[in-house]
């Protein structure tokens, strides 16, 4: 098995920045890809790859990956920022797993 | 544009079996594959399978290898689950996503709700 391990919980105050980790052993090495879920509606992937960005994903939303943590940044949190996110991988053999989730509250 | 519309919610017995579906639409059904993710109540995501959209291939979790079947139907671009011997802890919001095999879930269904309760 992988486990990807992450806060449960993360504060940031309105328009700071708000980082999200996501750990695993030698994650450097995967694609990680994160998602945010809002109450009540279905995940979005808002980061692919690492570092990528779908069209209509804010700039403020940044990947990066190395050693054994992946990192999710939020820069000029907004109130819509409030949501859950994961982080989530593929492997041979296990195929994809995802975090534990980290609920972001945004003060 | 791409859109996955799910089945509606779902009430079952322990012991029973459900049937959820996604119907795909947007995109060369069969040129993507279609995962099942659901997210229980004050837990996480977790991931069921996936199934590529040819019905060819399967990946199953090995959390959920012996209850699960999935299917892929490319005359009506619709994927299903079907979920056997449910359990109270089966409640859940169950999800389709779209992906490339190893890739990210890029589009998601609205979810179908799932009660087992005696």
């Amino acid at each position: 098995s992988y486990d990807l391990t992450q806060p449960r919980s993360v504060s940031v105050a309105l328009g700071q920045t708000a980082r999200i980790t996501c750990g695993g052993s030698n994650i450097g090495s995967k694609n990680v890809h994160w998602y945010q879920q809002r109450p009540g509606q279905a995940p979005v992937l808002i980061i692919f790859r690492d570092k990528n960005r779908p069209s209509g994903v804010p700039e403020r939303f940044s990947g990066s990956n190395s050693g054994n943590t992946a990192t999710l940044t939020i820069t000029r949190a907004q109130a819509a920022d409030e949501a859950d996110y994961y982080c989530q991988i593929w492997d041979s053999g296990i195929n994809w797993v995802f975090g534990g989730g980290t609920a972001l509250t945004v003060l | 544009q791409v859109q996955l519309v799910q089945s509606g919610p779902e009430l079952k017995k322990p012991g029973a079996s459900v049937r959820v579906s996604c119907k795909a639409s947007g995109y060369t059904f069969s040129t993507y594959g279609l995962s099942w993710v659901r997210r229980a109540p004050g837990q996480g995501l977790e991931w069921l399978g996936w199934i590529s959209g040819d019905n060819a291939n399967r990946q199953v979790s090995l959390k959920f290898q012996d209850r699960v079947t999935m299917t892929a139907d490319t005359s009506t671009a619709t994927a299903f689950l079907q979920l056997g011997s449910l359990r109270d802890d089966d409640t859940a919001m169950y999800f389709c996503a779209r992906s490339l095999f190893t890739s990210s879930f890029d589009y998601w269904g609205q979810g179908t709700l799932l009660t087992v309760s005696s």
